[in-house]
């Protein structure tokens, strides 16, 4: 069985500007998380779709951050302009279910962003 | 809210010794899940072990093993005989009615060998 896919694994930018991310879930996952991880913490929920819907973006800074998910698989994740402290690394995570204490959660490998 | 304490920053193991790792949560709720996580350098999480708190025998996955005391709100991983790819940075977690994960500072676990 594939993993969760994420891509790029490494982007660098500068201040100011744009950048994406790509998240492929594992197949039949109904449930995509967005995290943020911050060297030297652990992850951070930013927003959590279920099928293409949103369940929860409550930590999201929406005045730069955007999220979708398409027909409920592929998700992208956008920071518009972009800070120096939103230099971490970016996880992706799918369940099978969602609104259930037991399900759990499989990662990608991440994208390591870098601000200058 | 639910918090997570890892209050180990760092420890380190010799190959085939055993270590423990320890974890403490704060909550309120009966029904949650409690997991420990590890990421390696390559970056990716990787389920370790997980533990329902209605459970009282503690779970065991070959060499890894949690002791869950619910009253004390703990939560600690022990590795048996560990081996060199056991070296990871590890996260313990907490679910609980609001489906969100919400995870520990993390330890980084180096293996000497």
């Amino acid at each position: 069985e594939a993993g969760v896919a994420q891509s790029p694994r490494y982007k660098i930018i500068e201040k100011r500007q744009s950048v994406a991310f790509w998240c492929n879930p594992i197949s039949g996952h109904a449930t995509l998380y967005w995290y943020q991880q911050i060297l030297g913490q652990g992850p951070k929920l930013l927003i959590q779709f279920q099928n293409n819907g949103v369940v929860d973006d409550s930590q999201l800074p929406k005045d730069r951050f955007s999220a979708e998910r398409l027909k409920g698989v592929d998700s992208t994740l956008k920071i518009q302009p972009a800070k120096l402290e939103d230099s971490a690394v970016y996880l992706c995570a799918s369940s099978l279910g969602g609104l259930s204490v037991a399900d759990t959660q499989y990662f990608g490998p991440g994208t390591r962003l870098t601000v200058l | 809210a639910q918090t997570v304490t890892q209050s180990q920053p760092e420890m380190s193991v010799q190959e085939a010794e055993t270590v423990t790792l320890s974890c403490t949560y704060d909550t309120s709720e009966s029904d949650y899940y409690l997991f420990w996580y590890k990421q390696p350098p390559s970056r990716q999480m990787i389920l370790v072990i997980r533990q329902e708190a209605y459970k009282q025998q503690n779970a065991t996955e070959n060499r890894f093993s949690v002791n869950f005391q619910k009253a004390a709100k703990s939560f600690s991983l022990k590795i048996s005989d560990s081996q060199l790819g056991d070296a990871a940075m590890y996260f313990c977690a907490y679910r609980g009615s609001n489906y969100k994960l919400t995870f520990g500072k993390g330890t980084l676990l180096t293996v000497n060998p």
